[in-house]
């Protein structure tokens, strides 16, 4: 079954450490999308990438960094610099038609990690 | 950022329809409205999305106003498991990024 598979689901970290969650799809999609999500709160996207070794800062990038090294894969550290690291992070994929195309842009979820800081 | 506004949260009756409103009155031509939902804890998961014309699927049904400012999700009959959060959202720009609200908290009551 395609999807998109995210691991650990379940993360504590001690202050200063870096962690690295990892999200991996079979779906064959060309972009993949990192968000947070805070008790009650919606979700709000940290980065975002269109194509391999491309990616963008979403509205809340600070303290994390991306890499896409490969279309399937899109891990993301949490860093020592991000100040509030507990929370929901959600990854999704979808097929990049690109605005210009004006085409639909359904997102497919994983299940999310929930990091605590300690 | 947020360019879509629902109700924060709404109660339904079990087996009775619940018609989730949005409002995006600042959608351009040619973008789509897109309707996910949220059961605590998991990630979310589409519903529907339409353009212009109305549209069905197995799990529910998207009305969108002539003027496209505004659009209802219509659930024809509210099980419990429909309990969650729904998101209704808009393309941000000429980018690819969907920018999720605070959606709205729908509880199912028996």
């Amino acid at each position: 079954d395609g999807g998109i598979t995210q691991s650990p689901k379940y993360l504590f970290r001690k202050e200063g450490q870096n962690v690295t969650l990892s999200c991996e799809q079979n779906l064959n999609h060309d972009a993949m999308y990192w968000y947070r999500q805070d008790p009650g709160q919606g979700l709000r996207l940290i980065y975002y990438s269109q194509i391999v070794n491309d990616f963008q800062k979403g509205d809340i990038a600070e303290g994390y960094s991306v890499s896409r090294e490969k279309k399937e894969s899109f891990p993301l550290t949490v860093t020592s610099a991000q100040k509030n690291p507990t929370a929901f992070y959600l990854c999704a994929s979808s097929i990049d038609l690109g605005w210009a195309f004006s085409g639909a842009n359904v997102l497919t979820f994983g299940a999310g990690s929930r990091l605590t800081v300690l | 950022d947020a360019k879509t506004t629902q109700p924060t949260s709404m109660d339904c009756a079990e087996g009775r329809a619940a018609n989730l409103p949005c409002n995006h009155s600042t959608i351009s031509g040619n973008e789509y409205v897109y309707w996910y939902r949220q059961i605590h804890s998991q990630g979310p998961q589409y519903i529907i999305h339409g353009l212009k014309n109305n549209e069905t699927n197995e799990m529910a049904s998207l009305i969108i106003t002539e003027d496209r400012k505004s659009s209802t999700l219509i659930l024809p009959h509210a099980t419990l498991r429909d309990t969650a959060v729904y998101y209704c959202i808009v393309r941000v720009g000429n980018t690819d990024k969907l920018i999720f609200g605070t959606g709205t908290r729908l509880q199912v009551f028996p």
